[in-house]
């Protein structure tokens, strides 16, 4: 079985300090891992997907992530935050070799104050 | 832009009543899946379609049902609405199945608001 928890319904942060959303996930099987962000009344885009290759993945707008797999960790990191980093973040996993299901966290909601 | 399309954009309708939702992938993606997004369940699985053939199924509900056309768009249907199915539909597209990560692309989605 998979799951996801994503361990923080809201997060706030000054603009221009760092992002720490943290995401905890189960897997039966070898994860494929991905965050994506949801803008209001937007669909979902892929910020980053975690391929194996390496433990940190970069991904777009500055966004990082880092596989741990002792902890089954997967938290989403930025340096700096900017006013539009302001959305809904998801943390995903589904299986790495089907691929047919997916399964969603109940997201983090980022506000960022100026 | 996702190159997945999604009509309507929105959708009121009555109680007890039928409706279809229609996907468009993005081209040369197999891979349709479908999700219901509300604020009390948030982003749930409904089902996935691969090439026309139906590969796994989530919550959804037995009066929802789904397929997926040989030119590869796919319908969700539902019927005989209830007030809670008003949710945000999502479509997802990707162009295979297996062999690692696979990144699913999403359409701007369907809002249904059963009266």
């Amino acid at each position: 079985a998979q799951s996801v928890t994503q361990l923080d319904s809201h997060v706030s942060v000054s603009e221009g300090t760092p992002v720490l959303l943290r995401c905890n996930y189960s897997s039966s099987y070898s994860p494929s891992l991905f965050w994506y962000v949801q803008h209001p009344n937007k669909g979902l885009q892929l910020l980053l997907k975690y391929t194996s290759a390496a433990t940190l993945v970069k991904g777009i707008n500055g966004f990082e992530a880092e596989f741990k797999k002792s902890e089954t960790s997967f938290h989403l990191t930025k340096p700096s935050a900017h006013m539009s980093d302001a959305a809904e973040y998801f943390c995903v996993v589904s299986d790495a070799n089907t691929g047919n299901q997916f399964y969603f966290g109940t997201g983090t909601s980022l506000t960022v104050i100026p | 832009d996702s190159g997945v399309t999604q009509t309507p954009k929105h959708l009121i309708t009555a109680t007890g009543q039928r409706v279809t939702l229609r996907c468009s992938p993005r081209s040369g993606d197999l891979s349709v899946y479908w999700y219901q997004q509300s604020l009390d369940q948030g982003l749930q699985f409904l089902i996935h379609y691969y090439n026309g053939e139906e590969r796994a199924k989530g919550n959804i509900l037995e009066r929802f049902s789904a397929q997926q056309f040989p030119d590869l768009h796919s319908e969700l249907n539902l019927s005989s609405l209830e007030l809670g199915d008003s949710a945000l539909y999502f479509c997802a597209s990707s162009p295979r199945v297996g062999g690692g990560p696979i990144e699913q692309f999403f359409g701007p989605g369907t809002r249904l608001t059963v009266l």
